[in-house]
């Protein structure tokens, strides 16, 4: 059964026009991430929440924001959408603060700009 | 500065075994995870380490040195399914301030022919 489940797996949207993309989990885990990955490229951190404490990477654009209203549900909202943000978006969970936790992840939401 | 590298590509024969490599230099050590990355798909957990020396899974073995900043994935036996994107990430206190992120690698992909 899947533990992280990411919706919709396929996301297509217009340039400029806002989206949401959502991620839920029934592992439990105190620490949600969120992603970009680009072709051929490493899975890039965009922020995460160790249970409602929000944490920003300082080159995260503005215009990626999130939510996470519970402890099973987090959420990447991206205000206007370029061309550059076409990517594979991924949702991870793990526990914390355990060192030897490993990251979960759901299988991901493809995001492509028309 | 953080720094992992790992070879971009390999190619192996099924049935056989192959290794794939890391190396890194990071601010402090916490920890080395082993992912396995089929296209299109999210990275799925395979390996830890944080102690030096080899931990043994089924047909996949990973190993650390902690002191040459070294490790590497050890695949036996491969199956056409093990053709996949291997990706080494270091988890270091000092980059995170705290131990809830990664530095990832950018992959190595795996081609595994008949």
């Amino acid at each position: 059964d899947a533990m992280v489940i990411q919706n919709p797996r396929y996301q297509v949207t217009q340039f400029g026009k806002p989206v949401t993309l959502s991620c839920s989990q029934t592992l439990n885990h105190n620490v949600m991430y969120w992603y970009q990955q680009k072709s051929s490229q490493a899975p890039k951190l965009l922020f995460h929440y160790y249970d409602k404490d929000f944490n920003n990477e300082a080159d995260t654009p503005d215009n990626f924001q999130s939510r996470r209203p519970n402890t099973s549900f987090c959420f990447l909202d991206i205000r206007s959408p370029g061309l550059g943000d076409a990517a594979m978006y991924l949702c991870a969970t793990s526990r914390a603060p355990g060192e030897n936790q490993p990251q979960h992840f759901g299988d991901g939401t493809r995001l492509s700009i028309l | 500065g953080q720094n992992i590298d790992q070879p971009t590509e390999m190619t192996a024969t099924e049935g056989a075994i192959v290794q794939i490599n890391c190396t890194y230099q990071t601010s402090g050590f916490n920890g080395l995870f082993w992912y396995q990355q089929h296209a299109g798909e999210a990275p799925t957990f395979l390996s830890y380490n944080v102690l030096d020396g080899l931990e043994e899974k089924g047909r996949f073995s990973s190993f650390l040195s902690r002191s040459k900043g070294y490790s590497y994935l050890l695949l036996k036996e491969l199956q056409m399914k093990d053709s996949a994107s291997y990706l080494c990430a270091v988890r270091s206190p000092a980059h995170a301030g705290n131990n809830r992120k990664l530095i990832w690698g950018l992959g190595t992909s795996l081609a595994v022919n008949p």
